[in-house]
């Protein structure tokens, strides 16, 4: 069975620092992996994805994140955190199946201070 | 180019009492997801359209919940009757369609519903 793991539920880090938000997954075969990223009354929004090819994705507002298969991961990163990225943050994960779904973590809420 | 349109984004009910969203997806998109999102955690899938066909609708509770999307653009989502525990947030999302078999396909969510049942 398909399952995506956030470890942290919030995650603090200061204006300008290094940010990491953790995720970790298990699914059958190859896997597809997904960060969105939801504002205050808002539907998520894509940042990047993970299909295929170069393990590390650049996506939206500077954002990156690197699969590792053997640790099953894909944490999310940004090298100079803004205080306008303090939103909630969510993983996910489907299979390359046809049958497969797509599963999302339960989130993590990241708060950069000024 | 417009995204996914949701309305109404807001609706206050009493238990027991039917209520439906509608979703516009984006055009040209085949692919339709509903979502159901309680407070603090994540989506978590109703029911997937491929055009006009629901290919997976095994989370949806069916006693009380139905969709249906025809003519494979607009959707509606209707709870009959609503009961406390519906209080959620309902989302919509769309993509271009299956990538490869598989769901690779980016999904753009709409602004989605926030039902509170009374």
């Amino acid at each position: 069975a398909q399952s995506v793991a956030q470890p942290e539920d919030q995650v603090n880090v200061a204006e300008g620092n290094p940010l990491t938000v953790k995720c970790t997954y298990s699914v059958s075969g190859n896997p597809y992996l997904f960060w969105y990223v939801q504002y205050p009354n808002r539907g998520l929004q894509f940042l990047l994805k993970y299909i295929t090819g170069d393990n590390l994705v650049k996506g939206s507002y500077g954002f990156e994140a690197e699969f590792n298969k053997s640790q099953t991961s894909f944490h999310l990163k940004k090298p100079s955190a803004l205080v306008s990225d303090s939103a909630l943050y969510f993983c996910a994960v489907s299979g390359a199946s046809s049958a497969s779904k797509i599963i999302f973590g339960s989130g993590t809420r990241l708060s950069i201070r000024p | 180019e417009a995204g996914v349109v949701q309305s109404p984004r807001y609706k206050i009910i009493e238990k027991k009492q039917p209520v439906a969203f509608w979703c516009n997806p984006i055009s040209g998109h085949n692919t339709l997801y509903w979502y159901l999102q309680n407070l603090g955690q994540g989506p978590e899938l109703l029911i997937r359209y491929e055009n006009e066909e629901a290919v997976d609708d095994s989370q949806l509770p069916k006693d009380r919940f139905s969709a249906e999307r025809l003519k494979g653009v607009d959707s509606t989502l209707k709870i009959q009757p609503a009961e406390l525990g519906d209080s959620a947030v309902y989302l919509c999302a769309s993509s271009l369609g299956a990538v490869a078999g598989g769901q690779g396909e980016t999904q753009y969510f709409g602004p989605g519903t926030r039902l509170l049942v009374l």
